[in-house]
């Protein structure tokens, strides 16, 4: 079965830039979407379709895919980005959730 | 503006089934704009994928959980019904219902989740 591997934590300074990977075989071939979780809240997307930004979400959120990985880049990193982030994929009508990273801004 | 509301009991105890509801609003679950779909996050864990249903009624379920799972439509009521039986303490979670865009298969919208807890 379709597995997409994120790493548990990223760590950011303030006004760095961070990256988030989502790894799957030939993920470059399917639509992904990444959604941010803070706590004690409901998931909120931030890219869909690879790379698309919804409205409200700030132009420092972009997204990129290719070959084996998806990436999450969050630019200029703010104290209010920490959350938990979520990739996932329709595969097999069946959605699949990667297993979510923890970002720090420290 | 689509809003999705979760009701459930709160605590069942193990072997029972688990009976939630998501009512809907600003929006009708007949559309054909949705999947209408069942999210839950077991408490400090991550996102888990339970099924969703058309506004036709086909159904897709996560083959880990599906011996286990109905989704249905109540289309008068506007509101979706997940049943998971013979829960255990594994079950313990908050449980999310969201529309899967049809499209781009991108979760538009959210309810706010309910917590169930699986406990004697």
């Amino acid at each position: 079965s379709f597995e997409l591997t994120q790493p548990l934590s990223v760590s950011v300074a303030p006004g760095q830039t961070a990256r988030i990977p989502c790894g799957g075989d030939n993920i470059g071939t399917k639509i992904v979407h990444w959604c941010q979780q803070k706590p004690g809240q409901a998931p909120v997307v931030v890219i869909y379709r690879d790379s698309s930004r919804p409205s409200g979400i700030p132009e420092r959120f972009s997204g990129s895919n290719s070959g084996n990985t998806a990436t999450l880049t969050i630019s200029r990193a703010q104290a209010g980005d920490e959350a938990d982030y979520y990739c996932h994929v329709w595969v097999s009508n069946t959605v699949i959730f990667g297993g979510g990273t923890k970002l720090t801004v420290l | 503006q689509v809003q999705l509301q979760e009701s459930g009991p709160g605590l069942v105890k193990p072997s029972q089934t688990l009976s939630l509801t998501c009512t809907v609003s600003g929006g009708s679950i007949s559309s054909g704009d949705y999947y209408w779909s069942w999210i839950r996050q077991p408490p400090g864990k991550g996102l888990e994928w339970i099924g969703c249903i058309s506004h036709t009624g086909n159904s897709y379920y996560n083959p880990s959980l599906k011996s286990r799972i109905t989704i249905s439509l109540d289309t008068s009521k506007n509101r979706i019904s997940l049943k998971l039986t013979s829960v255990t303490a594994a079950d313990t979670a908050v449980y999310y219902c969201a529309a899967l865009d049809y499209g781009d298969f991108l979760f538009d919208y959210w309810g706010q989740g309910t917590l169930l807890t699986v406990s004697s």
